[in-house]
């Protein structure tokens, strides 16, 4: 199945300030998933990148708020952007992947997570 | 229901068998997944069960699905202190995965 290389794992930001994190992944996947894990809460997908189209939000997430790029085929970008606490979460990207052989078993594989912590 | 639910928390002792509850909402999902994640990491995909199964074994873990209820269990056998981790339910609903909030595994010496 596909590696996901995502930066950074952590950090901390400050109010109102904005913080971009990246994804890129070592084939090429039509499309990306980027979801937010607050605290205690499961993993909530904030919008589905698609590369030479805008990004399709999900509920209660906006593009001001979360701009996305997909440049290409094996990258893309998160912004957090007018950080507040509430924002404080962990961010991960995902893509879907084939597991197993010789019948592949349909499935999505993760990133390491972005842990951000908002000040 | 619309959520995926689980239990929030399992204690068990090393070398007991761990079971992991999970009730799903849609029918039509073809797959079922269970996802660990260890402390500091992502998601990694642990096993999947078919939804025309009724069980799946692989090594210590065990799958069962009961479709009528719509309930998925992991079961754990031998559990190890390097299985302590928060374990998801997921399922596929409009082709968007959807996980239940996760069953946290502590491991008791």
């Amino acid at each position: 199945s596909a590696v996901i290389s995502q930066k950074p794992s952590r950090d901390i930001c400050q109010r109102g300030t904005s913080l971009t994190i990246q994804c890129q992944v070592d084939s090429q996947v039509t499309m990306m998933f980027w979801y937010r894990q607050q605290p205690g809460q499961s993993l909530t997908l904030i919008a589905t990148a698609n590369q030479g189209s805008e990004a399709t939000y999900e509920s209660g997430f906006v593009i001001d708020k979360f701009p996305i790029s997909r440049p290409n085929l094996t990258f893309s970008t998160l912004t957090v952007s007018n950080l507040s606490p509430e924002d404080s979460s962990i961010y991960l990207c995902s893509v879907e992947a084939i597991y197993g052989s010789p019948r592949g078993v349909y499935g999505y594989t993760f990133g390491s997570g972005t842990r951000l912590t908002v000040v | 229901g619309e959520d995926v639910e689980q239990s929030l928390f399992l204690s068990v002792r090393e070398g007991d068998s761990s079971v992991i509850n999970c009730t799903y909402t849609d029918s039509s999902s073809t797959y079922l997944y269970w996802y660990k994640q260890e402390p500091g990491a992502g998601l990694q995909l642990l096993t999947y069960i078919f939804s025309n199964m009724d069980m799946k074994q692989d090594q210590r873990l065990t799958v069962l699905l009961n479709k009528k209820d719509k309930h998925l269990s992991l079961r754990i056998a031998d559990t190890q202190t390097g299985d302590s981790a928060i374990y998801f339910c997921a399922e596929v609903r409009d082709d968007k995965i959807i996980f239940g909030k996760g069953t946290r595994l502590h491991i008791l010496p």
